[in-house]
């Protein structure tokens, strides 16, 4: 099993350019999560999908879009970059049963910079 | 109170030396509480689970004091692969959204 994976692993845009984060998990969980990490913030809740066909915003929605594609893959779409979005996006996914109910898998993550 | 509070650090400690992280938290309804550790460069991973007054895994000690509403988290004998950021983490109603503290970071020096 690969777990969490995420692409790209580095992306630099120009301000006002468009993009799309990949994210895919085959451990047959329902939940998915995009956070942002910075510097002295902590992770910070974007987006969260609770099952297949469901998405709900989280702390810092403003600005980005989400794509529950299927079971497998949740992607988060940045329209109109701005440099206040460059960060580190961690891709995460939570099981709903036995021992995976409380834990979140994280992926390599994304690091973005937009100049 | 913030809802989760930790101490950035960092805490520089040699090798063999235990070293204590707390982590504050402002909902008295939160049941469960998980430290992560967090490699530089790289993706949280879920080091403990604390569900009720403490676990301990090996060299490390997870303890939850609920009245002063903080966990703490005990490495003993610290080793060199000891050395990451320590994330404490405490659910918001229920287990589908939580909240990260921004993490303690230690370093064990040789």
């Amino acid at each position: 099993n690969a777990g969490v994976t995420q692409t790209p692993k580095f992306q630099v845009l120009k301000t006002g350019q468009s993009m799309t984060l990949q994210c895919a998990q085959d451990m047959n969980h329902n939940s998915m999560y995009w956070y942002r990490q910075d510097p002295g913030m902590g992770l910070r809740l974007i987006y969260y999908s609770a099952s297949e066909g469901t998405t709900d915003k989280g702390e810092v929605p403003n600005g980005y879009n989400v794509s529950r594609l299927n079971k497998r893959e949740f992607s988060l779409r940045l329209e109109s970059a701005a440099p206040s979005q460059t960060s580190v996006y961690f891709c995460a996914s939570r099981g709903t049963s036995g021992v995976t109910t409380d834990t979140q898998y994280f992926g390599p993550g994304t690091r973005l910079t937009v100049l | 109170r913030k809802e989760v509070e930790q101490d950035p650090g960092p805490f520089n400690v040699p090798e063999g030396a235990t070293v204590a992280f707390n982590c504050t938290y402002s909902n008295s309804a939160s049941q469960s509480f998980f430290w992560y550790r967090q490699d530089c460069r790289k993706e949280p991973k879920l080091l403990m689970s604390v569900y009720s007054s403490g676990n301990e895994d090996g060299r490390f000690t997870a303890q939850l004091n609920r009245a002063s509403q903080y966990i703490s988290l005990l490495i003993r004998d610290s080793k060199l692969s000891d050395s990451a950021t320590y994330l404490c983490v405490v659910p918001r109603g229920g287990y589908q959204k939580v909240t990260f503290g921004i993490g303690t970071k230690l370093q064990v020096i040789p």
